[in-house]
């Protein structure tokens, strides 16, 4: 099965630290979205692509969150300066709208950050 | 803007017990529907979707879903619930009328906990 791939699994760093995490999409696919999961907020759409294009970060916290997709194989989310409360899972997804009969995301592992 | 409403947070059954999960979205249009499960320490799943024809959708593991255009419902369904069935279960809907692409909108999640 094709599969989305995030690294890293898991991430504990310093408050202030700059964090970098990666996602893989499926080859493919052409949105890719980023997430956030916590107990308190639930999931979190933070940034989506189209094409590499950004289309909606909205839900993302633009003074210290940043996404890219320098190409259609690697998207990535940077925080910078990272903090105690950035602590979350956060999910990649990949999807393609190519077709209506093929929406639906497969979603990545995940990246459980812990910022202390 | 769509939402989603799942009116059960967390729900308690007893093996072999019947589930149904509420799920109700506000917009009125062509809607591409989906349930996705999470096990626990794991990431989202696709359970089932419905994109058109049949309003009743089989997913896996013996959940269905039958989407009820009139009442904006997409509630989830099974028979017989094991432990394994454990997990948070998320609605979401994407708007095929509204240029969203693939942009899922999920509901919050329903807790299900299977005692065995």
């Amino acid at each position: 099965d094709a599969r989305v791939t995030q690294t890293p699994r898991h991430k504990v760093t310093e408050m202030g630290q700059e964090v970098t995490m990666r996602c893989q999409p499926i080859l493919g696919h052409n949105t890719v979205f980023w997430y956030r999961q916590t107990m308190m907020q639930g999931l979190e759409l933070l940034a989506y692509f189209r094409n590499r294009a950004p289309l909606d970060d909205s839900g993302m916290p633009k003074d210290r969150f940043s996404a890219e997709m320098p190409d259609a194989t690697l998207a990535t989310l940077k925080i910078q300066p990272s903090e105690p409360r950035d602590s979350a899972v956060y999910f990649c997804a990949s999807g393609a709208d190519y077709s209506r009969a093929n929406y639906g995301y497969t979603f990545g592992s995940g990246t459980r950050l812990t910022v202390v | 803007a769509q939402s989603v409403s799942q009116h059960n947070h967390h729900v308690i059954l007893s093996e072999a017990a019947s589930l149904e999960l509420g799920c109700n979205y506000s917009y009125g249009g062509t809607v591409n529907l989906f349930w996705y499960v999470q096990y626990p320490g794991q990431h989202l799943q696709l359970l089932l979707k419905y994109f058109s024809g049949d309003p009743l959708v089989k997913g896996i593991k013996g959940f269905e879903a039958e989407f009820i255009k009139s009442k904006f419902s997409f509630n989830l369904r099974k028979p017989s619930v094991q432990w394994s069935d454990t997990a948070e279960y998320f609605c979401a809907v994407n708007d095929w009328d509204n240029n969203a692409g693939n942009m899922l909108t999920f509901g919050g999640g329903t807790r299900l906990m299977v005692k065995p």
